[in-house]
């Protein structure tokens, strides 16, 4: 089946300090979702991308569109404690659902 | 904002007991899935469901998964003899527009834990 991967699988940071992480696929996608999954609760969705090449920001929040239309980017700028969490990559494949990468555990340090 | 609603949130069985975890997607969404996550892993796509038929679903999505919409506003999934590798968090979401890339709301959850 389709496969994401993303790496790193976990990161350790100061507060205050950037963040990037990435998100690949052997095949093409369309569109690239970004999600954030806090302890205990479901992903919300932070940022949508439809177009290879794009950059989007939402906040201090930055993602890009791979051109190759394999690959995505998120980059978070200035961390702050409340940016602890599991970050989800997601695209569709084919019809209507969504494949998720095994997600980028971050957690920042005071 | 609205948003998609589960209940409940933790729900405990019996291993070989029928559960049924419901949903109660955004009002003017028309696609409605199923996902579950295995604690520690990725979240995993189980079925997708639009104008009262199942769209797609995945291996996992077995004779022992159903899903329904028994009236306007819920949407249900249930697992109909549970097993011990059923536990895990069980996430409905729906999505608005037909068009492939519409982004996927998800609710909180149901944490489904099976002794």
């Amino acid at each position: 089946g389709q496969q994401l991967n993303q790496s790193p699988q976990s990161m350790f940071i100061q507060e205050g300090e950037d963040v990037s992480m990435n998100c690949t696929s052997s095949s093409i996608f369309n569109t690239w979702l970004w999600y954030k999954q806090d302890p205990g609760e479901g992903p919300v969705l932070l940022i949508a991308l439809y177009k290879a090449g794009e950059l989007t920001s939402n906040g201090r929040l930055t993602a890009q569109f791979g051109i190759t239309r394999k690959d995505s980017f998120l980059n978070i700028s200035a961390s702050i404690p409340s940016d602890v969490g599991i970050y989800f990559c997601a695209g569709p494949p084919h019809g209507q659902n969504f494949v998720f990468g095994p997600g980028t555990r971050l957690s920042v340090l005071p | 904002e609205p948003e998609v609603t589960q209940t409940p949130s933790h729900q405990v069985t019996q291993m070989g007991q029928e559960v049924i975890l419901r949903c109660v997607p955004i009002s003017n969404h028309l696609y409605f899935y199923w996902y579950r996550q295995i604690l520690g892993q990725k979240v995993e796509f189980l079925v997708s469901f639009y104008n009262n038929e199942i769209s797609e679903k995945s291996e996992i999505f077995d004779d022992q998964f159903s899903v329904e919409r028994p009236d306007g506003s819920n949407f249900t999934l249930k697992i109909r003899s549970t097993k011990l590798e059923d536990s895990a968090m069980y996430f409905c979401a729906s999505k608005r527009l037909s068009s492939y890339n519409s982004p996927l709301h998800f609710g909180n959850g149901t944490r489904l834990t099976v002794t």
